[in-house]
This record gives C-alpha cells, structure tokens and sequence, in this order.
C-alpha cells in the first residue's frame, strides 16, 4: 500500500481536460513538503513532467500542470493527446525522512 | 546529455547479495543527492534509498533498512547500492535517478530529473 493514494485509472477524450489526485497526509503533503510528477510510457524509465509548484522540465508542454491544497495535489492535463496515453505517478517527502511515491494512475485516451 | 546508466543486476537465491553501480555522465554528481528507485513486476514505483551530495545524509525505505547500505564515490561520478540478505519480494528493476536538489541533512528527497534505463535484480532459487 502506497503513502499517497491515487486513482488506479482515468481516461478522457482527445482535446479534454483530466486531472489526477494525489492524497497524502500531515506528515508528506500536508507538511508543506513539494509534490512531483512523473509520466511513465511502457517499457521506459519515469520522466519528471511537473515539479513543485507547477514547474515543468524544459520540454514538457504548458498543457501539463500542477496544484496543492492542504494533504492534496493534482495533475491536470488539457488539450489530451494519443501520446498522453502513460501512467502518472506523484511523489513527495515525508518527515520520517523518506520519499514517497503514489501507486500511480493509468491515463487512457478514448 | 545527462546520464545515468545502472548495471550489476542478475540472478541471485534468496538470502544471496548483490552490489549495484550507477556511472553518470555528462554532469558532477557531487552537486546532487542521488537515489534509487525500484519497480517489482507489473507494481508502482518505489523509492529505495537516497544519499545527499556530500554522504551527509543517507535514508532508505522501511523495506530494506539494516540489509541495503547506498554509498556514493563522487570522485569517480559513480552511485552504489550494496544489497545483502536479498528477499523475493526485493525481485524489481532497480533505477538510479538524480536529485533536482543538493540536498541537506533535514531534507533528503526532493524531485528526480534524471534517470537511468534501470538494472533487474531477480532473487530465486
């Protein structure tokens, strides 16, 4: 069982916009501590698409972004694209000292 | 280009030991904590250990304390994760991944930027 928790699951039409929660805890999210996330096509390595506060590595297209509030984050994604289609996973830090990832979310383009 | 590129996984038995290397290229690593993440068959991500620039600060994941110990030698731009008393459930491809921080003794993690194509360690008897 993950530390954060995220849907197993969403999907959208091409051109849609989709968002996928992340929920932690006062000891990760809710501490102030930054959330990242990564997209993960199959059979690659993850990719870091949004850091923080809605920072995007360079490459990463604006249609990619980021928010928190409180023990919370979410990852939106508009304008869906066929090659969005990947899992997402969020991570962030908890005071125990450790990382900590979500168990990730399957997005499917429609 | 960054890179990161893991390499001594294998075939071990249960109980067995393993050492992990990670060489990077294309950028100092003494400017970076470091960490391991690991993906087991078909299952999410996750972290394993992590190791600040300057060894100051190392953690690992409840999972695998007192039996994994990450090391670093920044002079040679290598990362090492040594694995002993190997489990089945330690069965995962083993990623190396660079920090977008330095790090500090009250922080070790922050985001991962760089990965490598990750290492497969497999324990079976």
């Amino acid at each position: 069982q993950s530390v954060l928790t995220q849907p197993p699951s969403v999907s959208g039409a091409p051109g849609q916009r989709v968002t996928i929660s992340c929920t932690g805890s006062n000891s990760n999210i809710g501490a102030g501590y930054d959330v990242y996330w990564y997209q993960q096509l199959p059979g690659t390595a993850p990719k870091l698409v949004v850091s923080g506060h809605s920072n995007r590595p360079s490459g990463v297209p604006d249609r990619f972004s980021g928010s928190k509030s409180g023990s919370s984050a979410s990852l939106a994604i508009t304008g869906l694209q066929a090659e969005d289609e990947a899992v997402y996973y969020c991570q962030s830090f908890d005071s125990s000292g450790s990382g900590v990832f979500g168990g990730g979310t399957r997005l499917t383009v429609l | 280009e960054l890179q990161l590129v893991e390499s001594g996984g294998g075939l071990v038995q249960p109980g067995g030991s393993l050492r992990l290397s990670c060489a990077a290229s294309g950028f100092n690593i003494d400017d970076y904590a470091m960490h391991w993440v690991r993906q087991a068959p078909g299952k999410g991500l996750e972290w394993v250990s992590g190791i600040i620039w300057n060894s100051g600060n190392i953690g690992y994941a409840d999972s695998v304390k007192g039996r994994f110990t990450m090391s670093r030698d920044n002079a040679k731009n290598f990362l090492y994760l040594q694995m002993n008393s190997l489990r089945a459930e330690d069965t995962a491809l083993y990623y190396c991944a660079k920090d977008i921080s330095s790090g500090s003794y009250y922080r070790l993690v922050f985001g991962m930027d760089v990965w490598g194509q990750g290492t497969t360690v497999t324990v079976s008897s």
